[in-house]
């Protein structure tokens, strides 16, 4: 299967804290995106690193890219409780315009 | 417009039935996709529509049928399910055919077979 593995699966921080969760996956890639999804609605683009980026930033958001590593990061600083909701890397690892995702991480940011 | 919607919210059907889930964007987005979602689950893939042509089927099984009508359009058709294709069930756009391309979800149909 080519689906990125997710670390953390569930995740539960207070808020103003920092999460972080990572995803590897197992092929070589053109690019990766995050996706937020809350419960049980549909999926919402976060950001999109290319493999020839190490880091990028949104806002709160920080992804990295180790390709050599076949891994990436999403730091989400200050967390909010608006920010609880699963994320899921994403990659073209399939080829063409086929997304896989990861196996998601389930954060829960407390009050 | 950057929505994508998709009707019915819920749909409750037996084994029997034919039903149809509807997608629609007026984005002007050319790849539209259909994604398959259990619970706690990734969604996964289904059928990618590129340019209004089927460009893309993962094996589904024959009892659902895809149609896109029209740039805009993405329908579902669902005949003689079993209870496992319950799940949530995603439609997507995307402006161009290249996975460098973000795809807007949107809300789902929650569809449960009895």
């Amino acid at each position: 299967s080519q689906q990125g593995e997710e670390d953390p699966q569930a995740l539960s921080i207070q808020e103003g804290e920092n999460a972080t969760m990572n995803c590897s996956y197992k092929t070589s890639i053109n690019n990766l995106q995050w996706y937020r999804q809350n419960s049980g609605r549909g999926l919402v683009h976060l950001i999109l690193i290319r493999s020839n980026e190490r880091e990028k930033h949104s806002g709160r958001l920080r992804v990295t890219l180790d390709t050599s590593k076949k891994s990436s990061s999403l730091l989400i600083t200050a967390s909010r409780a608006a920010d609880t909701a699963s994320y899921f890397c994403a990659t073209d690892a399939g080829g063409g315009n086929k997304l896989t995702f990861g196996t998601g991480t389930q954060l829960k940011v407390e009050l | 417009d950057t929505e994508v919607t998709q009707t019915p919210k819920h749909l409750v059907m037996g084994m029997t039935n034919k039903k149809s889930l509807k997608c629609e964007q007026h984005m002007g987005h050319r790849a539209m996709y259909w994604y398959k979602q259990k619970a706690k689950k990734p969604p996964e893939l289904m059928f990618v529509y590129s340019y209004e042509k089927l460009s893309i089927n993962e094996s589904v099984p024959s009892r659902f049928s895809p149609e896109c009508p029209n740039s805009s359009l993405l329908n579902l058709h669902l005949h003689a399910l079993q209870p496992e294709d319950s799940a949530l069930y995603l439609c997507a756009s995307s402006l161009g055919t290249a996975a460098t391309y973000e795809q807007y979800f949107g809300p789902g149909t929650r569809l449960t077979v009895t």
